[in-house]
């Protein structure tokens, strides 16, 4: 079993749409969660951590649920500039911050 | 301020041959890790380094693998020799903190690397 895990999808929206995503991870111990954003044959960029309380940066949301080891991503008001692969990402059960990625969810967003 | 670079972007070798793949991280950052993306899977932690000194190893797949880190500086990765499932991208990442909570990592363009 993967640690991370993501529907790979595509996601096939048009613009304007909500969306949202959801990856479970397997590591209970696992202290800090992010979504990292990767457009085609570009490096992983910080999207947004994740706190228990939920946190909210402009057009999205993200929630993180310990009891059932469950993280999400929405993302209201979609832009074509938003199409591409979302990378759910936790660490931390060390402190030393090793990042444990899954495979990502992909995000086509159509005019 | 200059991100994290990487050198070669590409990389075409033969199985057997030798390749040392560079990483130079954001000025001041102590801490700089390896990862991996092979083809149709997820990246892959290999390790990180905390100034010269090897934190943590833990992904290193085997010991054709060397990384070095002289003087806390610039890091080099060795694959030697080189197998066919080698190929893919390695990612470098430096972060200026550790600790739970802080310390973003800060990816590099990455080597795509492929062993024919």
């Amino acid at each position: 079993r993967k640690e991370v895990e993501q529907d790979p999808g595509p996601f096939n929206v048009p613009e304007g749409a909500t969306v949202a995503f959801n990856c479970t991870y397997s590591n209970s111990a696992s202290q800090s969660f992010f979504w990292y954003r990767q457009d085609c044959r570009k490096e992983p960029k910080l999207l947004m951590s994740v706190y228990s309380s939920g946190n909210e940066d402009g057009r999205f949301t993200a929630q993180l649920n310990r009891a059932s080891q469950y993280i999400s991503l929405l993302i209201r008001d979609s832009k074509l500039s938003d199409s591409a692969t979302y990378l759910c990402v936790v660490s931390g059960d060390t402190g030393f911050q090793k990042l444990v990625f899954g495979t990502g969810t992909r995000l086509l967003v159509s005019p | 301020e200059a991100g994290v670079t990487q050198f070669p972007s590409h990389s075409v070798i033969e199985k057997g041959q030798t390749v040392t793949l560079r990483c130079d991280p954001i000025s001041g950052h102590d801490n700089l890790y390896w990862y991996r993306r092979v083809m149709g899977k997820e990246i892959k932690f290999l390790l990180h380094f905390v100034k010269e000194s090897k934190q943590d190893e833990s992904g290193m797949p085997n010991n054709r693998f060397l990384a070095e880190r002289t003087g806390g500086t610039y890091s080099t990765l060795k694959v030697q020799p080189a197998e066919l499932e080698d190929s893919g991208v390695y990612f470098c990442a430096s972060s200026l903190r550790t600790g739970l909570g802080l310390g973003e990592q800060y990816f590099g363009p990455g080597t795509r690397l492929t062993v024919t």
